[in-house]
Formats: C-alpha cells, structure tokens, sequence
C-alpha cells in the first residue's frame, strides 16, 4: 500500500528558480492538500482541492499553484523561489467527511538559497 | 475564526510518568471535529484519533486517552507510564466542518529514559 507518496523528499533551490511538488496517491481520494511546515510551527494549509479540477486557496497561497487533473496526482508549483519559502512540505488527502483523518505523505523538506 | 491553541510548547518527562497535553479550540460551528496527531522524530505524521462534537465520552487506547469537554472547548491528550518510543511533537487539529484541518502549533513532547 503506496498511500501518499511525495517526490522529492529533499531540493536546494536558487532563490528565483522555479520547481514543482510531486504528490500521488492511490487510495482513490477525492480530497488532497498541500501543507507547509516551517520550522518549530504547526502547519499552514497552501491549497486544497476536493475533485479532479476543482482547487482553492488555502491561508498561504501566495507563490503557490496547483492544478489537479486526475484524482492521483496534485502537484505542487513554486514560482520564483523566495528564502521565505524554506519549509517542510506535506501533501495529504482523505475521504470526504475525514472518517479516518489525512493520510499524509513523507514529506519534501526545501532550502531556498 | 477556527483557532486551535496548544498552550505547551515542550514538555520534558522522564520515563513511566503520565504526561497531559492540552489543547483548547474555537470555533462557532455547533458541528465539528477534533484529530491528533503524533510527528515523531522521523518527520511523518501519523493520526492518533478523530472526535466528533457531540461525543464527549472519554477515549481510551492502551496508554493513550483523551479528555473532551465542550464547555471549556478543550480536547486534553493524557499519555500515561511515558516511554522513550513516545517522544515526537504532537499537533491537535480542528474540522469544522467541510474538508479542511486547523492545525495547533503543536507540542514537543521528551521523554527521558
């Protein structure tokens, strides 16, 4: 059972370099999410999407994109990259309802440089 | 507003001692749903229980239980006889509703052997 599976767990990027989150899952999920994790902070929700094509700004979308084209795969989009953007990055997803909470993926831990 | 606060930014214990974390929440939906979550040292974050708010009755997993009481909006998460294996930061979350999770700040939990 693959779950969540995010790529890559680890990215040094330049400051103004462009990069993208991959995030996969195979429980058939409807909903899927992209959290931030600073360092000693909880998390911060960047977008969420509850369907192939739907997706919605979440507390800190701000040089941020997603897209959401089949139920698996909600990638992550990083546009010119700040230092402010040096975080942890979970993408999760669940059922509707969250019976059984997020299954969160591993995590993709960024340095903007 | 959805707010979760967890008052507790670390916590040192030492091995079999019982250990409670606290978390308080606001929010003005009447329906709703309260999660913990364990992030160990590993980095992942692994769910440890879902509450509705029309459930008050007390939990109770093997060394785990958690305390809801709705008229002091607080979701408390009692570890008792702690071991080493149980150190991790620990993060409270709300639903209120539809599909999204608020997050506390969570807590850092050390239990010395």
């Amino acid at each position: 059972n693959a779950g969540v599976t995010q790529t890559p767990k680890f990215r040094i990027l330049k400051i103004g370099q462009s990069m993208t989150l991959q995030c996969t899952q195979d429980m058939n999920h409807n909903y899927m999410y992209w959290y931030r994790q600073d360092p000693g902070m909880g998390l911060k929700l960047i977008y969420y999407s509850v369907g192939a094509g739907i997706t919605d700004k979440g507390e800190v979308p701000n040089g941020y994109n997603v897209s959401r084209s089949t139920t698996e795969d909600f990638p992550l989009r990083l546009e010119l990259a700040a230092p402010s953007q040096t975080s942890v990055y979970f993408c999760a997803s669940s059922y509707p309802g969250l019976l059984y909470g997020y299954t969160f993926g591993s995590g993709t831990r960024l340095t903007v440089v | 507003a959805q707010k979760v606060t967890q008052a507790q930014t670390e916590i040192s214990v030492v091995e079999k001692e019982d250990v409670t974390l606290d978390c308080v929440y606001e929010t003005r939906d009447t329906t709703y749903y309260l999660f913990w979550y364990k992030q160990p040292p590993s980095g992942e974050l692994v769910f440890l229980i879902r509450r509705n708010s029309f459930d008050e009755q007390n939990e109770i997993s093997g060394r785990y239980s958690w305390n809801f009481q709705k008229s002091t909006s607080s979701f408390n998460f009692t570890i008792t006889a702690s071991q080493v294996v149980d150190s991790a930061v620990y993060f409270c979350a709300l639903n209120p509703g539809g599909s999204r999770l608020t997050f506390g700040e969570g807590t850092q939990l050390t239990v010395n052997p």
